[in-house]
């Protein structure tokens, strides 16, 4: 089983700034099937990012992701009072498709 | 527009066996590389994969649930069931559906949830 460690568990930025999050795995995700989700309180979780870089249908492009292999970031360029949520990242690269813990961005 | 919904019980009791039904609409599980997943998040907790069924009827199981769960499509309905026996209330959670394309396990489009508690 893979596991997803991202840090930090708690992000506490302005508006406006820009946010950085972390997932590392344990093993190398193959062909970098990584992606990200935001979910916000009360609601289902939201497909931002798959393949490791490629935004999803209708999000705006100051979500950006990067990395390969054990190492993956989720790039906020300049907060909107909208970013602040939980993000999480899962690989869909190995039998067991698991999710990080999450992160959560939350206003300074 | 693609929609899903899920439902079932909201209260189960410890040792039974929970069915919930996902009814989705905006496209077809006959479609080449589609399919139907099921997730579950505890209260305050993180997001966990339990299976998911393509459009040639594979199936996939979370390896430490699998013995518990069984997931079923019914194409012509546009549904797909989910049952997982012998609940417990570690068990509790918002239960999610969830569309994925390209034979994937990667979730684009998602339910409301559906909250199932565990308790006698």
């Amino acid at each position: 089983e893979i596991v997803l460690t991202q840090s930090p568990g708690t992000l506490s930025l302005s508006p406006g700034e820009r946010a950085t999050l972390s997932c590392r795995a344990s093993q190398s995700v193959s062909s970098s099937y990584l992606a990200w989700y935001q979910q916000k309180p009360g609601q289902a979780p939201r497909l931002l990012i798959y393949g490791a870089s490629s935004r999803a249908t209708g999000i705006p492009d100051r979500f950006s992701g990067s990395g390969s292999g054990t190492d993956f970031t989720l790039t906020i360029s300049r907060l909107e009072p909208e970013d602040f949520a939980v993000y999480y990242c899962q690989q869909y690269g190995s039998s067991m498709y698991t999710f990080g813990q999450g992160t959560k961005l939350e206003i300074k | 527009q693609i929609t899903l919904k899920e439902s079932g019980p909201t209260l189960v009791k410890p040792t039974q066996t929970l069915t919930l039904t996902c009814t989705f609409s905006g496209f077809s599980l006959s479609t080449s590389g589609v399919g139907v997943g099921w997730i579950r998040q505890p209260p305050g907790k993180a997001l966990e994969w339990l299976a998911l069924i393509y459009w040639d009827d594979d199936k996939r199981y979370s390896p430490s649930l699998k013995s518990r769960l069984t997931i079923t499509k019914d194409t012509s309905k546009n549904q797909v069931v989910l049952t997982m026996t012998n609940m417990d209330p570690v068990d509790t959670a918002t239960y999610y559906c969830a569309h994925s394309w390209q034979q994937l396990v990667l979730f684009d489009y998602w339910g409301q949830g559906t909250l199932v508690t565990v308790s006698s």
